[in-house]
């Protein structure tokens, strides 16, 4: 993996149904990574910041997964609501948690 | 705390312009990032700033573009002699230290 990657593209489900998203990252060199959650014309809002190995973080219906040696993270979104959807960004700090190399997200659409 | 705030929220210039955006940290921040997100892509890092001091132009094209952070004011991203190929959106985000960054909303250009 040479750059952040993130699948599916683009995702639509129905209300009540639990999802999950990936993002695939160099393993090499790793500082952070960054979850985020943007909805069209606002700004995107931190979601998760994950360092170590093995992390796991929850914020209501929505958690994340870390694997650093792998390079891969995962994040889970239980019981989905209109309301959740938005494109879902990751993003990884290598070296020093100055610059962050995003993917290009996933597009959820939760409909009714 | 308004939150990093960015204006313009839309700028329009035509080619051979000059763009002037500007972004104001939130309370505390004194680290300053701005990302472009071009038509179809995602988020690409352009510059970090501290202070007075540029830490990383890495992202930054070699040719017409500049940032500044002084000491009192917003940071400014100028963009000389505009061309069409410089219509994206401008995001920038600050943090006080270390991950977790707080986006803007975002400066829209278009370059007619």
């Amino acid at each position: 993996i040479l750059n952040v990657e993130q699948s599916p593209q683009s995702l639509h489900v129905q209300e009540g149904d639990s999802t999950n998203f990936t993002c695939s990252f160099p393993s090499s060199n790793f500082y952070a990574l960054h979850w985020y959650r943007w909805e069209t014309a606002k700004s995107p809002e931190a979601l998760f910041v994950m360092t170590l190995n093995g992390d796991e973080k929850k914020k209501g219906r929505i958690s994340a997964t870390l694997n650093t040696k792998e390079g891969y993270s995962y994040l889970y979104i239980k019981g989905s609501q209109p309301e959740d959807s938005a494109t879902y960004l990751c993003a990884r700090a290598s070296g020093t948690a100055s610059k962050l190399t995003f993917g290009t997200g996933t597009r959820l659409q939760v409909t009714l | 705390n308004a939150g990093v705030m960015q204006n313009p929220r839309h700028l329009v210039r035509r080619r051979g312009q000059e763009a002037r955006l500007r972004c104001s940290p939130m309370k505390g921040h004194s680290h300053v990032y701005w990302y472009r997100q071009l038509p179809e892509e995602g988020l690409k890092f352009m510059v970090y700033l501290q202070k007075e001091n540029i830490i990383d132009e890495s992202g930054m094209p070699k040719e017409r573009f500049s940032a500044e952070f002084p000491k009192e004011g917003p940071s400014i991203l100028r963009i000389q002699q505009v061309v069409r190929g410089d219509s994206a959106a401008y995001f920038c985000a600050s943090s006080p230290a270390g991950p977790g960054y707080t986006f803007g909303s975002g400066t829209r250009l278009t370059v007619v």
